[in-house]
Formats: C-alpha cells, structure tokens, sequence
C-alpha cells in the first residue's frame, strides 16, 4: 500500500508571511514525486514534477524541494498572498509502476489580509 | 485544444441506477486516471489506464468499472449506485512519458446519489 501523508492538515497565515508544509512518501522504489494546487471549484493545476534526490524547483514566490532518500519533499511559499489559499497537494509513484499515482490528503493554506 | 473534457458536469442518481461518466482528451495522452474527491482525503485513485486496451485497478475500484478502447475516451462506469459513491470525479491524463509528467485535470463531474 502507497501511504503519502501531507503536514499539516491546514494553515491559516496573515498576509507577507512566509510558509512551509511537508509532504512524506515511501523512500524506496521512488519514481516521481508531484506538486499540484487546487483552488476551490476549479481543478487540480500541476506546481511542480520532481525525480531527482536534492532537486529543487521554483515557480514565482512557491519553491520545492525533495529528499528521496528520507522520503519527503517540502512546499515553500515566501510572502504569502491571499491568492495563494488553495489545497495544496503532493502525488507519488513508484519505479516499477509509473502509471499508479497516488496522492496525499492535501494541506489547505488560508493567508488572510 | 480542448483538453481533457468531461461529461455531464453534475448528476443525481436514485440508488441502483447506473450511469456512466464521459471523459476525453484531445492531447494523445497514453495514461489517464480517475480519481473521486473525498473530503478531507485530497484525491483517491479509483482506475487508470497507460493505454488503450490496457487498464488497472487503483486504491478504490470497487463498484466502478473502466474500459479504454481508443487512446482519446476513458468512461467509468457505475453500475448499482450507494449513496458512498456521492463525490466528485476527476478525469486526468498525462503524456507517454507518464508519472513524469504532470496531470492534466479535467474540469469534475459532482455526482449525488440519493
């Protein structure tokens, strides 16, 4: 059984501030690890796809990083804006098995004004 | 380029009926996947198929049942409707390079059965 756990749950933040949340998988056999965020009514969007231990990935404000040999990955948002609250989810797959992409729970981030 | 599309948008069924979910994509994706959302549990796989003619069963498949005859359509299928089969459902897909590659979401299907 894939078990990918997402911390924390959910975080509210005040405008400006800087974030982080965790994303934990199964560290052997890795194959991809995912980033996606989701606002509310709208469909997931892909943040980032990562596959190599110590990658590091940045998209505006939002950066990734991924330790494959821990089995975990960290979102990071610097200076959160009320724009940013959506859920945030992490997906992983395995080697040996590239078409089976199981996702976590989400961590859903409320930056308030 | 319409992407990934799915249809109807929203459905109310009694319990017992059947009905199936349409989805399609314009993108010559091998791989694509539904998943169901449940509350406060993010996105659980219920089948996928890494091409035509091929698919497998994901974390919650039971009371679902796929088909994958042309690169383009994966419908799922309910067959006798229970009330836990009241979410929304997501059709994905992704290139050939598969799981490294991003999913492309369609846009939910909300699914009531009462």
């Amino acid at each position: 059984i894939l078990n990918v756990e997402q911390s924390p749950q959910s975080l509210h933040v005040q405008e400006g501030d800087s974030t982080n949340f965790t994303c934990s998988f199964p560290s052997s056999n890795f194959y991809a690890l995912h980033w996606y965020r989701w606002e509310t009514a709208k469909s997931p969007e892909a943040l980032f796809v990562m596959t190599l231990n110590g990658d590091e990935k940045k998209k505006g404000r939002i950066s990734a990083t991924l330790n494959t040999k821990e089995g975990y990955s960290y979102l990071y948002i610097k200076g959160s804006q009320p724009e940013d609250s959506a859920t945030y989810l992490c997906a992983f797959t395995l080697a040996g098995n590239t078409g089976k992409l199981i996702f976590g729970q989400g961590t859903t981030l409320q930056v308030k004004p | 380029n319409a992407g990934v599309t799915q249809t109807p948008k929203f459905r109310i069924l009694k319990i017992g009926q059947s009905m199936t979910l349409q989805c399609t994509q314009d993108m010559n994706h091998n791989y694509m996947y539904w998943y169901r959302q449940d509350p406060g549990m993010g996105l659980k796989l219920i089948y996928y198929s890494v091409g035509a003619g091929i698919t497998d069963k994901g974390e919650v498949p039971n009371g679902y049942n796929v088909s994958r005859s042309t690169t383009e359509d994966f419908p799922l299928r309910l067959e006798l409707a229970a009330p836990s089969q009241t979410s929304v459902y997501f059709c994905a897909s992704s290139p050939r390079q598969g799981s490294n590659s991003p999913l492309h979401f369609g846009n939910g299907t909300r699914l009531t059965v009462t």
